[in-house]
């Protein structure tokens, strides 16, 4: 199995709403992340997992939560969204999780994202 | 302030010849690039990657030249194909053990058969 598959593909919700995205691998990866794309721009980080501990949240704000059970999954759970939220979700996941001296960067592979539209 | 940018969102290309994608970046902290392709309604796609340590690398149909004086780099496709079509992003990361990468703006080739 060499893919990171993403749930659901579409998502509409309103802005009471609670829903969670979910994300998995089943590659032996050790780092998974959750990317947002805007139309037209390209992918931002948001959060990061390395060893299934949160190594890296670039400011997101709280109304997005997101989750690592265990190290083939990943969830983002979203509440109170803003219509500015809509975007796709891109999830991906990586081998190592972070590089050590003298070793490339991992490469992050990643799923096919989910379109979500805030009403 | 974007730190990676591709300055052409377009670019058009017959096929069989080549396709030059290009790729400035400001942050001299950068030190591994990368390539990724998107089509429509699917995640990016990892291409090919470089080292600051090497100013080529070579995959089949695909080079990437990486230019550190000039904080260049750009991946050449040759022959293209149709297949080729899609949007392009090339993407940097700084320093070990650091995991995020930044991505430029994005070039959307199109392959003319």
């Amino acid at each position: 199995d060499t893919e990171v598959t993403q749930t659901p593909k579409h998502l509409v919700m309103g802005m009471t709403n609670k829903k969670s995205l979910k994300c998995e691998q089943h590659m032996g990866h050790r780092a998974m992340y959750w990317y947002k794309q805007k139309a037209k721009k390209p992918p931002e980080l948001m959060f990061v997992y390395s060893y299934e501990k949160l190594s890296i949240n670039e400011s997101v704000p709280s109304r997005f939560s997101p989750e690592c059970p265990n190290s083939s999954l990943l969830n983002l759970h979203l509440h109170a969204l803003q219509p500015e939220d809509s975007a796709l979700y891109l999830c991906a996941s990586s081998p190592r999780g972070g590089r050590g001296v003298g070793q490339s960067t991992d490469t992050q592979y990643f799923g096919p994202g989910t379109r979500l539209t805030v009403l | 302030d974007q730190q990676v940018k591709q300055n052409s969102p377009s670019l058009s290309v017959q096929e069989g010849r080549i396709s030059i994608l290009n790729c400035d970046y400001t942050n001299s902290m950068f030190d591994y690039f990368l390539w990724y392709k998107k089509y429509p309604a699917e995640g990016p796609t990892f291409l090919i990657s470089i080292s600051s340590i090497k100013d080529k690398n070579e995959d089949g149909r695909f080079t990437v030249f990486l230019n550190k004086s000039a904080k260049h780099l750009s991946l050449h496709i040759v022959p293209s194909q149709p297949g080729d079509s899609a949007v392009y992003f090339c993407a940097a990361s700084e320093g070990f053990g650091n995991e995020k990468l930044t991505f430029g703006t994005g070039t959307r080739l199109t392959i003319i058969p």
